[in-house]
């Protein structure tokens, strides 16, 4: 059964600071993974997706890679703001499956 | 404005009622989740629909029912059985086949027993 693990849970960071969140997965047959933001209280917005042929994925100040042989991506976010201020999901759908899967999550704050 | 809508934003349940949590999307999307949050963790399925008039169980379906009559719409009744309904759903939608298959979700339902 896939299982999806996010370090770490929490992370405090001074605005302007670079910062990377990671994401491992423990079934390496997936189809994509998708980065997601969630503000309190508040439903998912997708930040990035990558499929399994890809190895990263860009939008803005953010950067999304993938190593499937390993289990691993990360998202790498630069000159951070308070405006990044979240929790960052990211979730994996298998090859055979047909659903997502989610890791519990990591919980940015930035300090102005 | 293309989206997933979620209704209510809040709902309060009392003990034994089954209550019902609406969602619509104008998408055009095949397939439809659900899916509850707990504070601090993930989220877990309860549902999904990848096609009008059919379903499947997720990893945490019991207590819970869903149908699919409408591509644009997916509702969750909250049964009297699940005893522990106090948490915060989800839905979403997906275009399977499409270019990039993103999932995209609604704004969400907060649940609480009286």
């Amino acid at each position: 059964k896939q299982e999806v693990t996010q370090i770490p849970a929490a992370l405090s960071v001074p605005e302007g600071e670079n910062l990377v969140l990671n994401c491992s997965f423990t079934d390496s047959a997936i189809y994509n993974l998708q980065w997601f933001r969630q503000d309190p209280g508040k439903g998912l917005t997708s930040l990035l997706l990558i499929q399994s042929s890809q190895r990263e994925q860009t939008s803005g100040r953010l950067n999304a890679s993938l190593d499937k042989s390993s289990g691993r991506s990360t998202l790498y976010i630069a000159a951070s703001q308070p405006g990044d201020s979240a929790t960052y999901l990211c979730a994996v759908i298998t090859d055979y499956g047909q659903n997502f899967v989610f890791g519990p999550g990591t919980r940015l704050s930035v300090l102005p | 404005d293309g989206g997933i809508t979620q209704s209510p934003k809040y709902l309060f349940r009392k003990e034994g009622q089954n209550v019902t949590l609406s969602c619509e999307q104008n998408l055009n999307h095949d397939a439809m989740y659900w899916y509850r949050q707990d504070p601090g963790q993930g989220l877990r399925l309860i549902y999904y629909s990848q096609i009008v008039n059919d379903f499947q169980k997720g990893d945490i379906a019991e207590g819970y029912s869903v149908s699919r009559e409408k591509k644009e719409s997916f509702p969750l009744t909250v049964t009297s059985a699940q005893k522990n309904p106090t948490a915060f759903y989800l839905c979403a939608s997906r275009d399977v086949g499409g270019v990039q298959e993103t999932q995209y979700f609604g704004p969400g339902t907060r649940l609480l027993v009286l």
